[in-house]
């Protein structure tokens, strides 16, 4: 199994460019999440999904947006990058059935904005 | 709010044990993990404590105690390859969704 899938690995972006983080699991896991990890912090919840066609904003929503269309995929958008966007860019994934089962994360996308 | 806290940075000794703490202020409690993060790559699941008390796999062990809001990863006989970030991540139970609040990390580093 390929687990999480996160595409691309790197990209670098003009402020105001826009783009899309691709994020595809193969495990059939109803819960999917987008972080955001900055130099030296933890993790910080961006959008959540606990199923297709439901998605909640986490703790830092604001220049983002997602969609859930399909179990597997959970889509990042951000529509006016900005040089505070940069970050590395963690998608994950659980069944959510049951609160012991951990969270499988991705490789991580590196994102820079100048 | 959430507060999670961790140690910043430890240093410890090849072969040696080293004890991480994580101490955690969370409005709900639906359990704790530990996960492990080589620079550059994702993280990757420890152990899990919900109950009060000692998990152990391994060379690693996880100890949790909800009255004092306390936890701790308990890693023996390190190995060089342990250097890495060491994330404590609470589930609050805030609105479902299965959602973590993640400390910083503890980076450890292991030397010969």
């Amino acid at each position: 199994n390929a687990g999480v899938t996160q595409t691309p690995k790197f990209r670098i972006l003009k402020i105001g460019q826009s783009m899309t983080l691709q994020c595809a699991q193969d495990m059939n896991h109803n819960y999917m999440y987008w972080y955001r990890q900055d130099p030296g912090m933890g993790l910080k919840l961006i959008y959540y999904s606990v199923g297709a066609g439901i998605t909640d904003k986490g703790e830092v929503p604001n220049g983002y947006n997602v969609s859930r269309s399909t179990t597997e995929d959970f889509p990042l958008r951000l529509e006016l990058a900005a040089p505070s966007q940069t970050s590395v860019y963690f998608c994950a994934s659980t069944q959510g059935m049951e609160q012991n089962q951990p969270q499988h994360f991705g490789d991580g996308t590196r994102l820079s904005i100048l | 709010g959430q507060n999670i806290d961790q140690p910043t940075e430890m240093t410890a000794t090849e072969g040696a044990i080293v004890q991480i703490n994580c101490t955690y202020q969370t409005s709900g409690f639906n359990g704790l993990f530990w996960y492990q993060q080589h620079a550059g790559e994702a993280p990757t699941f420890l152990s899990y404590n919900v109950l009060d008390g000692l998990e152990e796999k391994g060379r690693f062990s996880s100890f949790l105690s909800r009255s004092k809001g306390y936890s701790y990863l308990l890693l023996k006989e390190l190995q060089m390859k342990d250097s890495a970030s060491y994330l404590c991540a609470v589930d609050p139970f805030t609105g479902g969704g299965n959602k973590l609040t993640f400390g910083t990390g503890t980076q450890l580093k292991v030397e010969l």
